[in-house]
């Protein structure tokens, strides 16, 4: 079975802090996205990436910037955490090619005080 | 901005088939239904996806409208633990995919 984990179920932050959200998967997947999930609003694409060291800028990419330096590795930073990034964090990998089904990490629920 | 509509919520009767519907007028002809289904506290899980013919797998049946403009996700024989919330996605051939809000379909004892 594919397995998504994330570095935390639940962490708190204050606010101005540098923040690092990991991210691994282990079926050798080609590409790794990061998803916020908020109440209302579903699921947003922040980034992805297609490769190492490539990434793509999702819908809501502002105030976050990522890192892939490892096929299996995908990470999302906040480089200043803010109360409005408050959320749930969900993580998910795919084969490339286009339709290929995502696998989804159990999520990091992230709060900023 | 995700392109299907659909009901915010839904009940149904344990045994019973859950039907869920999805609105998306403006699918294009390359374009892909999927459904995704997110269990409280957990990540979204992938359940089926189709063109224009019907799909079935283990987990639900598909059926998509001979127009293309609507679908419905079958759960045949719903259980308590089929309780979570339904996204139905409309994608490309690209690998995003672009979430709605979905339906929160409870099923009762």
């Amino acid at each position: 079975d594919v397995k998504v984990t994330q570095s935390s179920r639940y962490l708190v932050k204050r606010t101005g802090e540098k923040v690092f959200l990991e991210c691994v998967q282990d079926m050798d997947h080609e590409n790794m996205f990061w998803y916020r999930q908020d109440p209302g609003l579903g699921l947003r694409l922040i980034y992805f990436s297609y490769d190492v060291k490539m990434k793509e800028k999702g819908d809501i990419p502002e105030g976050y910037s990522v890192s892939r330096e490892k096929k299996e590795r995908f990470s999302l930073i906040l480089e200043s955490a803010s109360t409005n990034q408050t959320s749930m964090y969900l993580c998910a990998s795919s084969l490339t090619g286009g339709r290929n089904e995502q696998y989804f990490g159990p999520g990091t629920r992230l709060t900023v005080t | 901005d995700a392109k299907t509509t659909q009901p915010p919520s839904m009940d149904c009767a344990e045994g019973r088939a859950a039907n869920l519907p999805c609105n998306h007028s403006t699918i294009s002809g390359n374009e892909y239904v999927y459904w995704y289904r997110q269990i409280h506290s957990q990540g979204p899980q992938y359940i089926i996806h189709g063109l224009k013919n019907n799909e079935t797998n283990e987990m639900a049946s598909l059926i998509i409208t001979e127009d293309r403009k609507s679908s419905t996700l079958i759960l045949p024989h719903a259980t308590l633990r089929d309780t979570a919330v339904y996204y139905c996605i409309v994608r490309d051939n690209t690998d995003k995919l672009i979430f709605g809000t979905g339906t929160r379909l409870q099923v009762f004892p």
